[in-house]
């Protein structure tokens, strides 16, 4: 157990619909990142937020959006679901915001478009 | 732009035979952090080894070792007589602090190993 816990680790959704994945970071750890894994893109970085604000965005959808709590888990919203979406979505923790400091990950949410 | 390259798409050996993986980056910084990831096939990613970009000293923990030369932008890794449980996809990342960009990495392709008993 890395001690970063995302929900659900299975979705099935049809295209057309909104779908939220959840992520505890570790305890301690102010960071949290979001990453997508695809066949054809291979390990994307989304965004991440530090202590509840954005810190960073990737190659993140506009139909796509997340926030971090005040309790600081995150959640990751995506809407308007195509097939191309389906992908297995990872959440990452650390203690820092800034560079070099290695991430944990969570097991991932694997989402199925259909 | 910062590019990480693993051009092994998929390696395969017999289990107590050495491998070696290879990566190459690409930055414009001089200071930067390398890493490799391990995904075996129940699909998480486990964090092997992080190493900065002043730090050219090659490390080695039990089977594996990794050298990293500056001179060539390289990051390989090796696994010494390699094990069935071995077999996963293996990810080469680097990071650079001063692209603004918080603590993003960037993945190379993976290189899927597989160890044949």
């Amino acid at each position: 157990d890395s001690g970063v816990t995302q929900t659900p680790k299975h979705l099935i959704t049809a295209t057309g619909q909104r779908v939220t994945l959840r992520c505890s970071p570790r305890s301690g750890d102010l960071s949290v990142y979001w990453y997508q894994q695809s066949l054809d893109q291979g390990l994307q970085f989304l965004i991440q937020y530090y202590n509840g604000e954005e810190r960073a965005k990737g190659n993140i959808l506009e139909r796509f959006s997340a926030q971090q709590f005040p309790d600081l888990h995150s959640e990751l919203n995506l809407s308007s679901l195509e097939l191309g979406d389906s992908a297995l979505y990872f959440c990452a923790s650390s203690t820092d915001s800034e560079q070099g400091y290695g991430y944990t990950f969570g097991s991932g949410t694997r989402l199925t478009v259909v | 732009a910062q590019k990480v390259t693993q051009a092994q798409t998929e390696i395969s050996v017999v289990e107590k035979e050495d491998v070696t993986l290879d990566c190459v980056y690409e930055t414009r910084d001089t200071t930067y952090y390398l890493f490799w990831y391990k995904q075996p096939p129940s699909g998480e990613l486990v964090f092997l080894i992080r190493r900065n970009s002043f730090d050219e000293q090659n490390e080695i923990s039990g089977r594996y070792s990794w050298n990293f030369q500056k001179s060539t932008s390289s990051f390989n890794f090796t696994i010494t007589a390699s094990q069935v449980v071995d077999s996963a996809v293996y990810f080469c990342a680097l990071s650079e602090p001063d692209n603004n960009a918080g603590n993003m990495l960037t993945f190379g392709g993976g290189t899927r190993l597989m160890v044949k008993p």
